[in-house]
């Protein structure tokens, strides 16, 4: 039984670079969400999914952030031109809605680095 | 909005019991959720509780939840070192198709 993936798990980048993050839902779960965690804070919601549908986004998504689901299975976050504040753990979430909690389940998260 | 409290640290002796505290704002929560995560790790599930139960327990787990005073609680009995972390409580504010709602976590340290 395979859980969330996420690759890469470290990633260190100049500003101003584009990154892309890609994350691996449990096979059988159709929403997938993103979170950003910074140093002392719980996780905050990005955006998530269901199937390849872009249901909702976050405040915090500006427009250098952008996701994509284009097949309902993996999903990719890109971040444009980083910036230093764009350092985090970026996590990657799965649920199913055939679970009556909808109980999400988390990946290792990649961590950015933006120097 | 919705808004989940917790205190941020919490010191206990090997083999006492810990309890973590968590408050949360939106009283249209369905289900609390109880995460671990361990250094540099992502988030593993523990526990959760629907808004209709007052109690759940699980093993070393036990999960009180006071719907009046929107005061959720865990307890670990016979605390490990092996339980050293930060613990994330968690909300739902609607019932399906909603994002996670966090609090800062509560850094739990176990002395042997």
């Amino acid at each position: 039984d395979t859980g969330v993936s996420q690759n890469p798990r470290h990633k260190i980048t100049k500003r101003g670079q584009n990154v892309t993050f890609r994350c691996d839902p449990i096979s059988e779960h159709n929403r997938l969400y993103w979170y950003r965690q910074t140093l002392g804070q719980g996780p905050e919601f990005l955006t998530y999914f269901q199937n390849e549908a872009q249901l909702e986004k976050s405040r915090l998504l500006s427009d250098r952030f952008s996701a994509e689901r284009p097949k309902g299975s993996f999903s990719t976050l890109e971040i444009q031109r980083t910036e230093q504040g764009d350092s985090a753990m970026y996590l990657c979430a799965s649920s199913s809605d055939s679970d009556r909690a909808e109980t999400q389940y988390f990946g290792p998260g990649t961590r950015l680095l933006v120097l | 909005g919705e808004d989940v409290e917790q205190s941020l640290f919490l010191s206990v002796r090997e083999g006492d019991s810990s309890v973590i505290n968590c408050t949360y704002t939106d009283s249209s929560s369905t289900y609390l959720y109880w995460y671990k995560q361990e250094p540099g790790a992502g988030l593993q599930l523990l526990t959760y509780i629907f808004s209709n139960m007052d109690m759940k327990q699980d093993q070393r787990l036990t999960v009180l939840l006071n719907k009046k005073d929107k005061h959720l609680s865990l307890r670990i009995a016979d605390t490990q070192t092996g339980d050293s972390a930060i613990y994330f409580c968690a909300e739902t504010p609607d019932s399906g198709n909603t994002p996670l709602v966090f609090g800062k976590g509560t850094r739990l340290s176990v002395i042997a």
